[in-house]
C-alpha cells in the first residue's frame, strides 16, 4: 500500500499570502494519477488538480499543481476568503487507492 | 449534468447489514469505474472500494475486505455496496464517486450516513 503523508497538518494564513502543500509517498506514484481536492464543511470534496498539474474545470488559475516520484505539492498563490478548507491529495494508480490525511488552511 | 445520488444509509447494530445505492445520471455509466469512498465524523476521506466499467474487477481496502461488497447494474445505471459484519468503525459519511482505479475521480455524490452502534 503507497501511504501519503500530508504537510504541514494545520497552514495557518491570511488572505492574499502564498499557501503551499506538501504530499508525500511512501512509494514512487505515477505523475499520471495524482490528484488534489478541496472539501470544505458539510460539503463533498472537489477535484482541483489532476495529473498532478493539470487544474480540473473551472478551477482558478491561482491554484497550482507540480512533483513527481515520491513528492507532490499543491500551491495557491493568492488565498482567496472562499480557499480556507481542507485539502487532500490522492493516488489512484496502485491498489488499494489512497489518500493523505489532509492539510487544512485556516484563517490566520 | 453528472449527478450521483446515495441511499440506504441508516443506523445499524454492530454485526448487521447494510446495502447502500447510487444512482447515477449525466454520463454513460458504463464506461467508467466507480468508487466508493467514506469519511469518519470529523476524520479525512478513506478509500473503501472501488469497481470496473463493465463490473468484472473489483478492488477493496484492507479493512472491509471479505465484509463488503461492491456491485453494479449498468441497465439501471446504479452502483451498490452491500456491507456486512459491520463494526463501529463503519460509522461514516458514505460518497459514491465516479471514477476509480486508474481513472479519476471527479465528481462526488453528496453521501449517506452509516451508524453502526447499538
Amino acid at each position: 500500500e503507497i501511504v501519503l503523508t500530508q504537510s504541514p497538518g494545520t497552514l495557518s494564513l491570511s488572505p492574499g499570502e502564498r499557501a503551499t502543500l506538501s504530499c508525500g509517498a511512501s512509494q514512487s506514484v505515477s505523475s499520471s494519477y495524482l490528484a488534489w481536492y478541496q472539501q470544505k464543511p458539510g460539503q463533498a470534496p472537489r477535484l482541483l488538480i489532476y495529473g498532478a498539474s493539470s487544474r480540473a474545470t473551472g478551477i482558478p488559475d491561482r491554484f497550482s499543481g507540480s512533483g513527481s516520484g515520491t513528492d507532490f505539492s499543491l500551491t495557491i498563490s493568492r488565498l482567496e476568503p472562499e480557499d480556507f478548507a481542507v485539502y487532500y491529495c490522492q493516488q489512484y494508480g496502485s491498489s488499494p487507492m489512497t489518500f493523505g490525511q489532509g492539510t487544512k488552511v485556516e484563517i490566520k | 449534468e453528472v449527478q450521483l445520488l446515495e441511499s440506504g444509509g441508516g443506523l445499524v447494530q454492530p454485526g448487521g447489514s447494510l446495502r447502500l445505492s447510487c444512482a447515477a445520471s449525466g454520463f454513460t455509466f458504463s464506461r467508467y469505474a466507480m468508487s466508493w469512498v467514506r469519511q469518519a465524523p470529523g476524520k479525512g476521506l478513506e478509500w473503501v472500494s472501488a469497481i470496473s466499467g463493465g463490473g468484472d474487477s473489483t478492488y477493496y481496502a484492507d479493512s472491509v475486505k471479505g465484509r463488503f461488497t461492491i456491485s453494479r447494474d449498468n441497465s439501471k445505471n446504479t452502483l451498490y455496496l452491500q456491507m456486512n459484519s459491520l463494526r463501529a468503525e463503519d460509522t461514516a459519511l458514505y460518497y459514491c464517486a465516479k471514477g476509480g482505479f486508474r481513472q479519476l475521480v471527479n465528481y462526488w455524490g453528496q453521501g449517506t450516513l452509516v451508524t453502526a452502534s447499538s
